[in-house]
């Protein structure tokens, strides 16, 4: 079947500009997650989804990141007034289930490269 | 403070040649250590997955090998191709009640291999 997918690919924005990522993930699959990497740096995760709720949020940096996900399915991630240092690529995983050991696979989108100018 | 750390930051190897990328650990409960692979413009793809009983498991030219007792994983691929080319992400995770943020990233070797 299809892997996650994100849309758009890349996204030029301008500074104060606000922008929406979208990510959709493996069909049944339950739990998706939002990472941002930035260059030279690791994974940095965001926020994760169990079905449609956000059990956890604590790794969006500001008020100006928030997420959804409806359906059980699709996820929007939105950046609200765009900074430079928002620069980054965005990824979204997702996988069957949520296991607290982390010991569930999670797959990979290819990732929203955001510039912001 | 859980971390996660990656040695070399970067290497170049000849196509055919072996190498061993590093990964050393101050994650605590520990959980499982996972070898990602990310090719260039690509999101990650899991290699292995070790657990704390495993000190070795492969996954065709790619051996990881686990010491928990001296938190220190390591990579070992065979007979490089070109297409080994890509960051290597070694991930921990710990035991963590209800919430996620479980998972701790390395920041990643960038592998290159050269004809």
């Amino acid at each position: 079947g299809a892997g996650v997918s994100q849309s758009p690919s890349n996204k030029v924005t301008e500074k104060g500009k606000d922008v929406e990522l979208r990510c959709d993930p493996i069909s049944g699959h339950t739990a998706l997650y939002w990472y941002r990497q930035s260059l030279g740096q690791g994974l940095e995760f965001l926020i994760y989804f169990q079905g449609n709720s956000a059990p956890d949020k604590s790794g969006l940096p500001s008020d100006r990141f928030s997420a959804e996900r409806t359906g059980g399915s699709v996820s929007t991630l939105t950046i609200q007034r765009t900074q430079q240092e928002d620069s980054a690529v965005y990824l979204c995983a997702s996988s069957l289930r949520r296991d607290r050991g982390g010991a569930e696979t999670q797959y990979f989108g290819p990732g929203t490269r955001l510039l912001v100018l | 403070k859980n971390q996660v750390e990656q040695s070399p930051q970067s290497l170049i190897i000849l196509e055919g040649k072996n190498c061993t990328l590093q990964c050393n650990y101050t994650v605590s409960p520990f959980s499982n250590l996972r070898w990602y692979k990310q090719d260039t413009g690509r999101g990650p793809v899991s290699l292995t997955i070790m657990t704390f009983s495993e000190n070795t498991k492969s996954n065709g030219r790619y051996t990881a090998t686990l010491d928990a007792d001296t938190k220190q994983s390591s990579l070992h691929i065979t007979a490089s191709q070109l297409s080994d080319s890509a960051s290597y992400i070694c991930v921990v995770s710990a035991y963590v009640g209800g919430s996620q943020g479980n998972l701790i990233f390395g920041k990643g070797t960038k592998l290159s291999v050269k004809p």
